[in-house]
């Protein structure tokens, strides 16, 4: 069965910086890429970004809105991925889903940037 | 980057109702398209992927169609259960999600 598990989140400062993680287990973790996507409250989803699978070297590509502060990182030893955020503004308040394409999401973690 | 038109944001429909809701992509995103539902407080729930597969164990009354910049989801019975906000998401080029449908009982 797949699992995906998110931790990490909480409250931050604004021009602070936290770092995402989730725990991926039940499938082969390197044969795919893998997802961040967030979710302010009442809003839609809006996708960050993704790293690419081994046999596409684990590049990744973002969200122009979110390029440059956020990067997204993997462990394939321990099939976790990361998102590590800098400079976080107030609108960066959501949760946070990481995600497998076809449908496999986290339960999301919540994220407060607030002073 | 690609935009995503849904319509309506919000529908009103009772029991048995057939139902139907639209995206429109800003430019051909081929067959890459899937959907969701999403309860309050739940995370979104796939229910269509690349156009008109249904994802494992839901609903047949469940149906999407489309290709190239136009798409729908069907609900082809309405059920109670079925009550939540619908997104459409295309996967072509990145990844970009509709404005959602919320979706209520009359």
């Amino acid at each position: 069965e797949v699992k995906l598990l998110e931790s990490g989140g909480g409250l931050v400062q604004p021009g602070g910086s936290m770092r995402l993680s989730c725990a991926a287990s039940g499938f082969t973790f390197t044969d795919f890429y893998m997802y961040w996507i967030r979710q302010p409250a009442g809003k839609a989803p809006e996708w960050l970004g993704f790293i690419r699978n081994k046999a596409n070297g684990y590049t990744t590509e973002y969200n122009p809105s979110v390029k440059g502060r956020f990067t997204i990182s993997r462990d394939n030893t321990q099939n976790m991925l990361y998102l590590q955020m800098n400079t976080l503004r107030a609108e960066d308040t959501a949760t946070y889903y990481c995600a497998r394409w076809p449908g496999y999401w986290g339960q999301g973690v919540m994220v407060t940037v607030s002073s | 980057d690609i935009q995503m038109t849904q319509s309506p944001s919000f529908l009103s429909a009772s029991v048995g109702d057939r139902v139907t809701i639209n995206c429109k992509a800003s430019q051909n995103i081929n067959k890459y398209l899937d959907w969701y539902q999403q309860k309050l407080g739940e995370a979104p729930k796939l229910l269509i992927y690349n156009t008109n597969s249904l994802h494992t164990g839901i609903p047949s009354r469940f149906s999407g169609s489309g290709s190239g910049t136009d798409f729908t989801l069907t609900i082809s019975s309405l059920q109670p259960e079925d009550v939540a906000t619908y997104f459409c998401l295309q996967h072509n080029s990145g990844w970009t999600f509709g404005g959602g449908t919320k979706l209520e009982l009359k």
